[in-house]
């Protein structure tokens, strides 16, 4: 079964730090995209970072950026000089590709900015 | 601007009734989703659909069903409503097979209370 994990239920962070977030998953396939979405409280789903599998390089996005481990089927995300903003759930997601684009979702990390 | 459009914010339904929950995506996309998400299980499948009038279960599709009878428009229906399905539910579209980007892009969400 293809499944994702995310460890840390909740996170507390100090404005201006850094902070990671876990993500594990499992898969048997070999070509596969990797997501972490953020909600914020206004409920909106919008994507942080993506990875293709078939890419070594690390992806980053500004303050984003991602540990991509193929190997230990990891993908942390790494958010530096946390904002307030940055206050939401954030959730790592897994696609296999193919057809169907079926998209599964970790359990979240609810990350908390504290000024 | 790419817009995924959720019928409704809110939502109160008598146990027993018949429940449409509409999603519509201006994108063209081929893939649409119907997720429910409660505190500490994350976002869980229950339906999906990669193109017309085709789709497949998710993890959790016992008690709902779902029309894509327009590439636009996918719906959620709760044939017999029940106060377990009180919920948050989240429509998503993605582009189909191929694409190499299968970002996926959510509506506002609906928040459904059964009583």
């Amino acid at each position: 079964a293809q499944t994702v994990t995310q460890s840390q239920p909740e996170m507390s962070v100090q404005e201006a730090e850094t902070v990671t977030l876990s993500c594990t998953y499992d898969t048997s396939e070999n070509n596969y995209y990797l997501f972490w979405y953020k909600q914020p409280p206004s409920r909106q789903m919008i994507l942080v970072i993506r990875q293709e599998a078939y890419k070594q390089q690390n992806a980053t996005e500004n303050r984003f950026s991602v540990n991509f481990q193929k190997a230990a089927k990891s993908f942390s995300l790494k958010i530096s000089d946390s904002q307030l903003g940055d206050t939401a759930m954030y959730f790592c997601a897994f696609t296999p590709g193919g057809a169907t684009n079926k998209l599964i979702f970790g359990t979240g990390t609810l990350l908390a900015v504290q000024p | 601007d790419v817009k995924v459009t959720q019928s409704s914010r809110y939502l109160v339904k008598r146990t027993g009734e018949k429940v449409f929950l509409e999603c519509v995506q201006d994108m063209d996309h081929e893939n649409m989703f119907w997720y429910r998400q409660d505190p500490g299980l994350g976002l869980r499948l229950i339906y999906f659909s990669y193109d017309v009038k085709m789709k497949e279960k998710g993890d959790i599709p016992e008690g709902y069903s779902v029309s894509r009878e327009k590439k636009e428009r996918f719906s959620l229906i709760l044939e017999s409503a029940s106060t377990n399905q009180t919920s948050m539910y989240l429509c998503a579209s993605s582009q189909g097979q191929g694409s190499g980007y299968t970002e996926a892009f959510f509506g506002q969400g609906t928040r459904l209370t059964v009583v």
